[in-house]
């Protein structure tokens, strides 16, 4: 059964820095991509960041790209967001999720997150 | 980046009632769409994928349907349990979700 847990969540100021971690179990972490995405408050889902399970390829969301850095430590089945320049419209739920399908997302195509924690939340403000 | 279009943003309706929920796409996307339910204070969880493909023990009320541009998500004889909001999301190219439908009850 796939388990995901988020951790690192906090409330930062603008233009600060937050570390997002999500460990994994349950399931062959190092053959599976994994994503982030978010949910402002009482708002919908927007997808943030995806790395294959390789992190041979990463891809970002246009609103965090240069500031949000996605990666993964297969040996501690173990997926990370570094998130710097934080904005106040960043504050969501951020949650991590598995990939529907194994070793997928090459091209950018194909791209399911089918198994979700439970979220980490981040707050920014002065 | 494609954009995804759900209507209605929320809508009431009764227990035993039919629901439908419309997707669209602002380019074609075949069948490159998902479909997910999300409950208050909860994950979301995959209902439907590539567009009509139930998920592993997802109801068989829920149905999808539609490729390129359109697509419908439908709910037949609605059960307490289906409040909810609802979400589509494309991946034919990266990843987009639909704004979402929020269904409560009438």
């Amino acid at each position: 059964q796939v388990h995901l847990v988020e951790s690192g969540g906090g409330v930062v100021q603008p233009g600060g820095s937050l570390r997002l971690s999500c460990a994994a179990s349950g399931f062959t972490f190092s053959n599976y991509g994994m994503h982030w995405v978010r949910q402002a408050p009482g708002k919908g889902l927007e997808w943030a960041a995806f790395i294959r399970y390789d992190g041979s390829n990463k891809y970002y969301a246009d609103s965090v790209k240069g500031r949000f850095t996605i990666s993964r430590d297969n040996s501690k089945n173990t997926l990370f967001l570094q998130m710097s320049g934080l904005r106040a419209e960043d504050t969501a739920l951020y949650y991590c999720a598995k990939d529907l399908h194994p070793y997928a997302g090459r091209n950018g195509f194909n791209l399911i997150p089918d198994s979700w924690g439970q979220g980490t939340l981040v707050t920014v403000t002065s | 980046a494609i954009q995804l279009t759900q209507s209605p943003s929320s809508l009431s309706a009764s227990v035993g009632d039919r629901v439908t929920i419309t997707c669209r796409a602002s380019q074609g996307i075949s069948s490159a769409l998902v479909w997910f339910q999300q409950k208050p204070g909860k994950a979301p969880k995959l209902l439907i994928y590539d567009a009509s493909s139930l998920d592993s023990g997802v109801p068989s009320r829920f149905s999808g349907s539609g490729s390129g541009t359109d697509f419908t998500l439908t709910i037949s004889n609605l059960q307490p349990e289906d409040f909810a909001s609802y979400y589509c999301q494309q991946f034919n190219s990266y990843v987009t979700f639909g704004g979402g439908t929020k269904v409560e009850i009438k």
